[in-house]
């Protein structure tokens, strides 16, 4: 069965400082990942995806994340948080049960302080 | 291009009572999904259409929750009676057909507190 861990409930970050979130899956099968924000009282925005190709992938608002398939791990980055970055952060694995889905983990909030 | 709707952004009812969602997905958009979104926790996909049928409806507790997409557009669903461990935020989402390599776009949600 497929299923995504988040270890880090909430992440304090200074403005202008790094950011990385973690994220690690477990999928019997090549996995498909995605990397999720949702911001207060709005829907959930992707931020970028892997499928296949090159590990470390580009997203929008400077998001990155790099897949490592030895670590199983999905993990997202961004070299300087803005204040507009806080926010939760979802991780998710694609997977196929009667159709295509999606399962994601519990989230991250990350707080940026001044 | 207008995104995903959904109203009302807010409800509050006492627990037995009923309550229904509305979803508009996006123009187009052949596939939508449910999913219920319990604080502390990521979405959970309740059920999905492709166009006006049920693809999957396996997570769906169906003798409280119901959800129909007539003509292949908008989407409601419906919880009655509701218990307290109802109380979430609801999310549509939709995509042009199903599939990973087509986005999901979600909606702001509606957050149900069941009292």
């Amino acid at each position: 069965a497929q299923s995504v861990t988040q270890p880090d409930i909430h992440i304090t970050v200074s403005e202008g400082a790094s950011l990385e979130l973690r994220c690690n899956y477990s999928y019997g099968a090549t996995p498909y990942l995605f990397w999720y924000v949702q911001s207060p009282g709005q829907g959930l925005q992707l931020l970028l995806k892997y499928f296949s190709g090159d590990t470390l992938v580009q997203g929008i608002k400077g998001f990155e994340a790099e897949f490592k398939r030895s670590q199983s791990s999905f993990n997202l980055r961004k070299p300087s948080v803005h204040w507009s970055d806080a926010a939760e952060y979802f991780c998710a694995v694609g997977y196929f049960s009667n159709d295509y889905k999606l399962s994601f983990g519990a989230g991250t909030t990350v707080t940026v302080r001044a | 291009e207008a995104g995903v709707a959904q109203s009302p952004r807010y409800k509050i009812i006492e627990k037995r009572q009923s309550v229904a969602f509305w979803c508009n997905p996006i123009s187009g958009h052949a596939t939508l999904y449910w999913y219920q979104q319990i604080l502390g926790q990521g979405p959970k996909l309740l059920i999905q259409f492709q166009n006006n049928g049920v693809v999957d409806d396996s997570q769906l507790p169906k003798d409280r929750f119901s959800a129909e997409r007539l003509k292949g557009v908008d989407s409601t669903l419906k919880i009655q009676p509701a218990k307290l461990e109802d109380s979430a935020v609801y999310l549509c989402a939709s995509s042009l057909e199903p599939g990973w390599v087509n986005e999901q776009y979600f909606g702001p949600g509606t957050r149900l507190t069941v009292t």
